[in-house]
Parts: C-alpha cells; sequence; structure tokens
C-alpha cells in the first residue's frame, strides 16, 4: 500500500546538462501527473496521463521538457540542457481514475538546483 | 526540507481557535474542489474534497464551504493546533479536464 513516490528527493546539476526524474505512481492507478512548484509560487501544471490515450502536454514551458510514462506505470520527466530558471520542486500525482472523480495523490517531490 | 511559499498570503491564529482559509476559483464549469495541506519540504496531502453538487462537508475537525455564486471555497479547521501549520491549496476540476490550484496560503499556529 505504498503511496507515490520519487526519485531522486534532490538533484544539483550543472547548467546545460539533462536530467531525468522518475516518478512511481499507487499501483493500479491509471492517471499521472507532472507539476512544479517554483519557491513562493503555487503548482504548475505540466502534463497528465490517462491510461493508454495520448497525454496532455499542455503544460509543459519548453520543448526541453518531455515525458514518458511506460507501460502505463512508471514516468520519468526529462529536462534537457537545463537552465537556472528550471531550479524547483517537481511534484508527481497519481489518481485512480479520471480527475473530477478521484483523488489525486503527491509524492514527495524532487528538489532540482540548477546551478 | 525546502520551505515552500515564502511570499503568500499568511494567516495566523492562536492554538485552539478555529480557521478560515478562503480560496477564490476561476471556473464556474468546475464541478470538483480539493483542499490539500503541504508541509514544508512534503508533497500536498489530501485533506478534503466536494462536489458541486454539495455546499458544504464535513471531516474531522474540518469543514470546507462552497458557494459557487460568488465561485468561492473555504476550509475551516476547528480547534487549530500547533501541527496544522502547513500552505493550504484550494484546487479545482472541471470534469475530465486537469486540477488547477490556488496560489496558497500558509497558516502559522501561534502557542
Amino acid at each position: 500500500g505504498a503511496g507515490v513516490s520519487q526519485s531522486p528527493s534532490n538533484k544539483v546539476t550543472e547548467k546545460g546538462k539533462d536530467v531525468e526524474l522518475r516518478c512511481d505512481p499507487i499501483s493500479g492507478h491509471t492517471a499521472l501527473y507532472w507539476y512544479r512548484q517554483s519557491l513562493g509560487q503555487g503548482l504548475e501544471f505540466l502534463i497528465y496521463f490517462q491510461g493508454n490515450s495520448a497525454p496532455d502536454k499542455s503544460g509543459l514551458p519548453s520543448d526541453r521538457f518531455s515525458a514518458e510514462r511506460t507501460g502505463g506505470s512508471v514516468s520519468t520527466l526529462t529536462i534537457q540542457r537545463t537552465q537556472q530558471e528550471d531550479s524547483a520542486v517537481y511534484l508527481c500525482a497519481s489518481s485512480a481514475g479520471t480527475p473530477g472523480v478521484n483523488t489525486q495523490y503527491f509524492g514527495p517531490g524532487t528538489r532540482l538546483t540548477v546551478l | 526540507g525546502e520551505s515552500v511559499g515564502l511570499h503568500l498570503p499568511t494567516l495566523s491564529v492562536q492554538e485552539g481557535d478555529n480557521s478560515i482559509i478562503n480560496c477564490a476559483y476561476s471556473n464556474s464549469a468546475s464541478d470538483y474542489f480539493i483542499w490539500y495541506k503541504q508541509e514544508s519540504g512534503k508533497g500536498p496531502q489530501f485533506i478534503i474534497d466536494i462536489r458541486s453538487n454539495m455546499d458544504k462537508r464535513q471531516g474531522q475537525r474540518v469543514t470546507v464551504l462552497l458557494n459557487k455564486t460568488v465561485k468561492h471555497l473555504s476550509l475551516q479547521i476547528a480547534a487549530t493546533q500547533p501541527g496544522d501549520s502547513a500552505v493550504y491549496f484550494c484546487a479545482e476540476n472541471n470534469y475530465g479536464q486537469n486540477f488547477v490550484f490556488g496560489p496558497g496560503t500558509r497558516l502559522s499556529v501561534l502557542p
């Protein structure tokens, strides 16, 4: 009965490097979300996966950001050529089904620092 | 862990008093609302939800009120405790769409 897990918990990288952030949703949850939370800000939606449907990528801030979800479970958020403004906490959440029907549950987040 | 929301609106209450945290939502078509609590260094934690066919829902020490006329949501916490200190976010959802989060309010419980 584990909750949503994310790894790493902290990531420090140099500007221009690529990073991969991982999310393990709650088992059986079909929906998975990525959000970004900058210091002093609320949650910014990035991308949403629902079952086998095409993901909603409308929140991705640039083409340096991409995400995939393999086998309907684990998801990886990739940021290429990181910039200092990418520094934030990246949160993953999952829910059992369609948003608005089922509550979403959050992981602890990955704190990304770009030097 | 990292502190979030350093520049958020802050509500300070005395321990044992009731707290009321307010949220204005944006989409009149939203039909599902959630309140989350976020402690420093942690992800948001579900507190209580409410659907648009209701105007009030109660949990343990918490009550959510929904006023669709003015698109307003509030979270009431009874007998506030030091452990309630956190940032509180409301989120709205229009069925099948993404959740949209409010900016958050920091609750500070004074001894």
